[in-house]
């Protein structure tokens, strides 16, 4: 079965700071991954996917992922980060080819950017 | 607008007593799935749906059911509530097939439910 572990369940950073949340799954063959993002109060918006070529994702507000297979790894990054940036971040996993329709999703990181 | 509406945005009920959450959504998605959210645990799939008449259960799925008898709507149905069903309630659709570039799943905004 395929499951996603978020390291960090809570990061607290300055604005500007660099931001980096950690994403591991644990199915070993095809996978698309997700990073989804929940502003307070708000439903889940997607901020970036990777489905096949190039393992460096770019995303939507300066956001981007590498996808690293040999580590299992979908880290999320940001170079400098803004107080907007405050909210609950997701990593979800689907594997297309074994588990059609599943989705299983991390169990998320708060973030807190501070002005 | 593209979107996708649940009703109730809460609800508050009685151990046993029969509910359901809509879901619709206006852009024609194929793909529709429904999820739980508890604090610390994330998000968990409770049933999903490829097409029409086309139902499976995610990793939740206990003490709930689905129909699809049409393309747009994707209703939740409690048939006995009870306190552990206390959470917070996302149905999603998808654009494009699953496992194809095109997928993505927009959310709706919630149903926060309590059960006493």
């Amino acid at each position: 079965a395929q499951s996603v572990s978020q390291h960090n369940h809570h990061v607290i950073l300055s604005e500007a700071a660099s931001l980096e949340l950690g994403c591991n799954y644990s199915y070993g063959g095809t996978v698309n991954l997700f990073w989804y993002v929940q502003y307070p109060g708000q439903h889940l918006q997607l901020l970036l996917k990777y489905f096949s070529g190039d393992p460096l994702v770019k995303g939507i507000k300066g956001f981007e992922a590498e996808f690293i297979k040999s580590k299992f790894s979908f880290n999320l990054r940001k170079p400098s980060v803004q107080w907007s940036d405050t909210a609950e971040y997701f990593c979800a996993v689907i594997s297309p080819v074994t588990n059609a329709g599943k989705s299983t999703f991390g169990d998320g990181t708060t973030l807190t950017v501070k002005p | 607008e593209a979107q996708v509406t649940q009703n109730p945005r809460y609800l508050i009920t009685v151990t046993g007593k029969k509910l359901t959450v809509t879901c619709s959504q206006n852009m024609n998605h194929e793909y529709m799935s429904w999820y739980r959210q508890d604090p610390g645990l994330g998000l968990r799939q409770i049933y999903y749906s490829m097409n029409v008449e086309v139902t499976d259960k995610g990793d939740v799925p206990e003490g709930y059911k689905v129909s699809r008898k049409e393309k747009r709507n994707f209703p939740l149905i409690l048939e006995s509530p009870s306190p552990n069903q206390t959470s917070l309630y996302f149905c999603a659709s998808s654009i494009g097939l699953f496992g194809t570039d095109t997928y993505e799943q927009y959310f709706g905004p919630g149903t926060r439910l309590t059960v006493t």
